[in-house]
């Protein structure tokens, strides 16, 4: 059981570039989350999905997108990159059948935008 | 908006004494009550919750307290150890979603 995985781990971009992260997931979750994380700042949600094919905005949604095609998979996009999106990303999941909605993370991609 | 605040940023304690981390939230609403445990380069990790029908939830040395009228949590470790250092969030829910607090780095002196 891998739990959520992340890729790439590293990434470095130029401004105006393209770039897509992967997130998986082998427990079967319902619900998955895409959060930001800037030093001295708590996690910041992008966008999130609640099931195969459906997706919504998060609190920081502007320059990035999201698709969701597969229930295990969880795809977050940037169209042109800019310096402002310099952050750690990272994925999560959860499951509709707990009660607290306990949230699992993948290990994190660390981005950079120069 | 939901405005969520932990105090302190920074808690530098001696091993084995304990240390008490505040969330204060502002939405009334909410009703799930979750504290994370961050480690260097890992993703966050679900250490305790509660949620808003019970008062206090023990688990080992960590444990959880809730005030729902004063709207605030808090996170208590006791006998800390060396593998207690690490980042901590509260993420009370609001509107279905986590809000996530700036984080409390703890740090344990040997």
């Amino acid at each position: 059981n891998a739990g959520v995985t992340q890729t790439p781990k590293f990434r470095v971009l130029k401004t105006g570039q393209s770039m897509t992260l992967l997130c998986a997931q082998d427990m079967n979750h319902e619900y998955m989350y895409w959060y930001r994380q800037d030093p001295g700042m708590g996690l910041r949600l992008i966008h999130y999905s609640v099931g195969e094919g459906t997706t919504a905005k998060g609190e920081v949604p502007d320059g990035y997108n999201v698709s969701r095609l597969k229930k295990q998979n969880f795809l977050l996009g940037l169209e042109s990159a800019a310096p402002s999106q310099t952050s750690v990303y990272f994925c999560a999941s959860s499951s509709l059948r707990s009660p607290g909605r306990e949230q699992y993370f993948g290990p994190g991609t660390r981005l950079t935008v120069t | 908006g939901e405005n969520v605040e932990q105090h302190p940023s920074t808690l530098s304690v001696q091993e084995g004494d304990s240390a008490v981390i505040k969330c204060t939230y502002s939405d009334s609403a909410s009703n799930y009550f979750p504290w994370y445990k961050q480690e260097l380069g890992k993703g966050p990790q679900l250490i305790i919750d509660i949620r808003s029908n019970v008062g206090e939830k023990k688990d080992q040395r960590i444990a959880v307290t809730l005030n729902k009228t004063a709207k605030h949590f808090s996170l208590h470790i006791t006998e800390t150890q060396p593998e207690d250092s690490a980042v901590y969030f509260c993420a009370p829910r609001g509107n279905y979603q986590l809000i996530w607090g700036a984080g409390t780095k703890l740090i344990i002196k040997p």
